[in-house]
């Protein structure tokens, strides 16, 4: 079956504009997460939706930052006023529940010049 | 503080050549240690998990071990294929939350014919 999907798979902007990154999950998986991995560094978690529950936000880095979820399936994580440093891999999973293996999607290279 | 700590940083192995990739975590009350393998350009593909302690799966090549500090991925008789980076990451975080994954920075396998 189709995995996760990320669009779009590479994406180079301007200091200070604005991004939309979307993430496609598993059909019928009702978790979804979002991470950055940058380079040398591990994977970091960003945040976490399950079903209609309030959402975890714990690891967005900055106010810069926000990510929603429609209908339960498709989301998109946005960056404003973005900064050299966000540059990275953002990579979206999903998952049966929250306590399931996270399956991942190829991830989104954001380059910030 | 949760961490997750991966050794090597980078293994060259010739084919056929059996070793260990060691992950030592310091998570307390673990729930679950993945491990994922990830390709270049791509997203982290799911492999194991391990709950308890003296568990061991095992996947074609592979076999994941797990002790109360440390998990092996044992890799018999490599191949190129297997040439990869391999993640370990474990859910931290208090609350009983067990979605919100710490990675460790990975190990590069290189498998040289």
């Amino acid at each position: 079956g189709a995995g996760v999907s990320q669009s779009p798979s590479n994406k180079v902007t301007e200091k200070g504009k604005d991004v939309e990154l979307r993430c496609d999950p598993i059909s019928g998986h009702t978790a979804l997460y979002w991470y950055r991995q940058s380079l040398g560094q591990g994977l970091e978690f960003l945040i976490y939706f399950q079903g209609n529950s309030a959402p975890d936000k714990s690891g967005l880095p900055s106010d810069r930052f926000s990510a929603e979820r429609t209908g339960g399936s498709v989301s998109t994580l946005t960056i404003q006023r973005t900064q050299q440093e966000d540059s990275a891999v953002y990579l979206c999973a999903s998952s049966f529940t929250g306590a399931q293996p996270q399956h991942f999607g190829d991830g989104t290279r954001l380059s910030i010049l | 503080e949760d961490q997750v700590t991966q050794s090597p940083e980078a293994l060259r192995l010739q084919e056929g050549e059996s070793s260990s990739l060691n992950c030592s975590y310091t998570v307390s009350g673990l729930r679950g240690l993945f491990w994922y393998r990830q390709d270049p350009g791509k997203g982290p593909e799911f492999l194991f998990t391990l709950y308890s302690a003296g568990e061991e799966k095992e996947k074609e090549r592979l076999k994941a071990t797990l002790t109360k500090k440390e998990s092996f991925l044992h890799i018999t008789a490599p191949k190129p294929e297997d040439s990869a980076t391999y993640l370990c990451a474990a859910p931290f975080g208090g609350g009983g939350s067990n979605y919100k994954l710490t990675f460790g920075k990975g190990t590069l396998l290189t498998v040289n014919p």
